[in-house]
């Protein structure tokens, strides 16, 4: 089944403990993204990849990081994480060329306490 | 001012009415428009994307774009229980920067 996932689902944790949300696509895609969906503020790009080593700032990157190593894997980093950090993560990924075919993970919940 | 305006809602609406949801946007350059639904707790999926103006039908969803407004809109003919979601539009211009612009999001429940 063609599938983007993402790792944990769910996650609690304390202000600058770093964590890791891991993302993994099985459909050859070049091209992975990762949104912050937030009540009135709809989906924001953080960072995107259209290939491997090569990655880009979004809308909102301050406070993240990313890598792209392998073409099937996208995770992403928060080094320090603080409160206003808390949010759901998308994970999305399509074809060269193809950003209007986006398919995406099915979110990762993130509470910064 | 946002990018990409659409209404949140919530819009409540009968079983087998019309849902009628738009958005609103400002920069001339997206050529690209997509509706998303999005179930609670799960990630958004492509409904359907337009290229340019004009409409789009697919089953009982029909997309319309109008750039000289810059105006997009989703029609759901017969609605069903199962169409109850958030439906999100986003649009991307034909640049390389493989950048989405969405919007927040408009929370339909049909009622049975």
């Amino acid at each position: 089944e063609a599938q983007v996932t993402q790792n944990p689902r769910y996650l609690i944790t304390v202000t600058g403990k770093k964590l890791t949300v891991t993302c993994s696509q099985n459909m050859n895609h070049e091209y992975m993204s990762w949104y912050r969906q937030d009540p009135g503020l709809g989906l924001r790009q953080i960072y995107y990849s259209m290939n491997v080593e090569v990655t880009d700032k979004g809308d909102v990157p301050e406070g993240y990081k990313v890598s792209r190593k392998e073409k099937r894997n996208f995770p992403l980093i928060l080094e320090s994480p603080s409160p206003n950090q808390t949010s759901l993560y998308f994970c999305a990924s399509s074809l060269f060329g193809q950003q209007e075919t986006q398919y995406f993970g099915p979110g990762t919940r993130l509470l910064v306490l | 001012q946002k990018e990409v305006e659409q209404d949140p809602g919530p819009l409540s609406v009968p079983e087998g009415a019309i849902v009628s949801l738009n958005c609103t946007y400002s920069n001339s350059a997206f050529q690209y428009f997509m509706w998303y639904r999005q179930y609670s707790r799960k990630g958004p999926e492509l409904l359907m994307y337009t290229y340019s103006s004009g409409n789009k039908e697919d089953g009982r969803f029909t997309a319309q774009v109008d750039k000289s407004s810059k105006y997009i809109s989703l029609f759901i003919r017969d609605s069903q229980p199962s169409d109850s979601a958030t439906y999100l539009c986003a649009m991307t211009p034909l640049t390389n920067d493989y950048k989405l612009s969405f919007g927040a999001g408009t929370t339909v429940t049909v009622r049975a």
